[in-house]
């Protein structure tokens, strides 16, 4: 059985950077099979795809549009978690974040971190 | 603007069937093959329904059903039961190698 278990503050300071880690229990974050994703929710924005990382031989990211200037993804194999980073953050980046799996040859998320709510505030 | 929208809400009595449509309004879902379907009760992380237009996961309920017609997908739920009342999102890959959400349905048995 797979589990995501996130971790993180919950406050962060209006232009600096947002930090969440999500550890992932059976499963690698360095299979072949998979990537790892984070997705964020605020009510503003409904449920907002991130971006993801995954390895196939090497490793790949890509990254949502919206804050593609912003956003870092890493796989931590020796701690099997990978995180998150978000830059410059203002309280528009205020939302509930969630880390999520999907299979190889699959678009459906079937594994979800069980979110960390952040708030953007002085 | 979502490139996919659904209903703001349904409703339903027990024992009824209810649908929860999505249609894709922009062209970069693609052939739109790739939708699925989430269920989220307060509080909790988005749980996984259908995926694929119409594929069940294991151990999710038969009562749960998906279809797919030209731009517009479709959730189905019979028998509602009270555990039913949840909201409802669909997604979709995009052929930026992205993924989009609808902006939700929240169905309540009436």
């Amino acid at each position: 059985q797979v589990q995501l278990q996130q971790s993180g503050p919950g406050l962060v300071k209006p232009s600096q950077t947002l930090s969440l880690t999500c550890a992932i229990s059976g499963d690698s974050v360095s299979s072949n099979s998979v990537s790892w994703n984070w997705i964020r929710q605020s009510p503003s924005r409904g449920l907002e795809w991130l971006g993801r990382t995954y390895y196939r031989s090497k490793w790949y990211n890509n990254y949502a549009v919206s804050v593609k200037s912003r956003i870092t993804i890493n796989p931590d194999t020796s701690k099997n978690q990978f995180s998150l980073q978000l830059n410059s953050v203002t309280p528009e980046d205020t939302a509930v974040y969630y880390c999520a799996r999907i299979r190889v040859g699959k678009f459906d998320f079937d594994y979800w971190g069980q979110g960390t709510p952040v708030t953007v505030s002085s | 603007q979502s490139a996919l929208t659904q209903p703001a809400s349904v409703s339903g009595s027990p024992g009824q069937s209810i649908s929860i449509s999505c249609t894709a309004t922009s062209s970069d879902v693609g052939d739109y093959n790739s939708v699925s379907w989430y269920q989220q009760h307060p509080g909790k992380a988005p749980k996984l329904m259908i995926y694929d237009v119409s594929n069940r996961p294991s151990g999710v309920s038969n009562r749960f059903s998906g279809s797919k017609s030209g731009n517009t997908a479709s959730l189905t739920i019979s028998g509602l039961q009270a555990e039913d009342e949840a909201d409802y999102f669909c997604s979709s890959y995009t052929t930026s190698s992205t993924w989009v959400f609808g902006g939700g349905t929240k169905l309540t048995v009436l």
